[in-house]
């Protein structure tokens, strides 16, 4: 079972659809994230949560709402996407919470999304 | 501002042969430092860090990289390329002020038998 577990990997869905993508780490991590990495760009920062409190929100559109529920579990919301937000959406997650972080995160293996 | 510099996009080496991939960073002070690698429709996995200490750091896969604080540079090297190791490298760079991992923009790496 790996450290970070995310589902689903591949996920198609047209413009009007609610959809979500969930992230699940087995490491006892106090700080979880949401990536979204997107060809030829470097990866992008989205959205942090420190002990289940955001505490990061890097100019996101709202049509992406996260959640997080407890330490261990991050979901990101999706409604009225647009094609450009096609991209893999990696969750990471670290040992220290993020304001006592050294920077290592372990990563899911990516949700790839397409939004037709 | 926090920046890494990944000047090579694409490298193509020969199995066998010896790798060096290129970090350039911009920090005002000594950063924290990661390699990580990426294959094909997986995550990405630390390969190595530096915090402090001895500049020529160990990591897996037997992979290793050098932190020469003169020239704000932090490259990976493997003295021997297998044709596994063909995948996606992203330095990036901690700071302590920002509290944000910034990633380069990744360096593709095809391995030829």
């Amino acid at each position: 079972e790996t450290g970070v577990t995310q589902t689903p990997r591949h996920l198609v869905m047209g413009m009007t659809n609610k959809k979500s993508l969930k992230c699940e780490q087995h490491l006892g991590h106090n700080a979880m994230y949401w990536y979204k990495q997107s060809a030829k760009k470097p990866l992008e920062l989205m959205f942090v949560y420190n002990f289940k409190e955001q505490t990061e929100n890097n100019s996101v559109p709202s049509r992406f709402s996260p959640e997080c529920p407890n330490s261990s579990h991050l979901f990101l919301h999706l409604h009225t996407l647009q094609p450009e937000d096609s991209a893999l959406y990696l969750c990471a997650s670290s040992q220290k919470g993020a304001t006592q972080n050294t920077g290592e995160l372990f990563f899911g293996e990516g949700s790839r999304l397409t939004v037709l | 501002a926090q920046s890494v510099t990944q000047p090579d996009i694409h490298i193509t080496v020969s199995e066998g042969a010896s790798l060096e991939l290129r970090c350039n960073y911009s920090y005002g002070a000594t950063p924290y430092l990661f390699w990580y690698v990426q294959s094909p429709g997986q995550g990405l996995q630390l390969l190595l860090k530096y915090f402090s200490g001895d500049t020529l750091v160990q990591g897996i896969k037997g992979f290793e990289a050098e932190f020469k604080r003169s020239q704000s540079s932090f490259n990976l090297r493997k003295p021997s390329v297998h044709w596994s190791d063909a995948a996606e490298y992203f330095c990036a760079v901690f700071g302590g002020a920002t509290n944000k991992l910034i990633f380069g923009t990744g360096t593709l790496l095809a391995v030829q038998p």
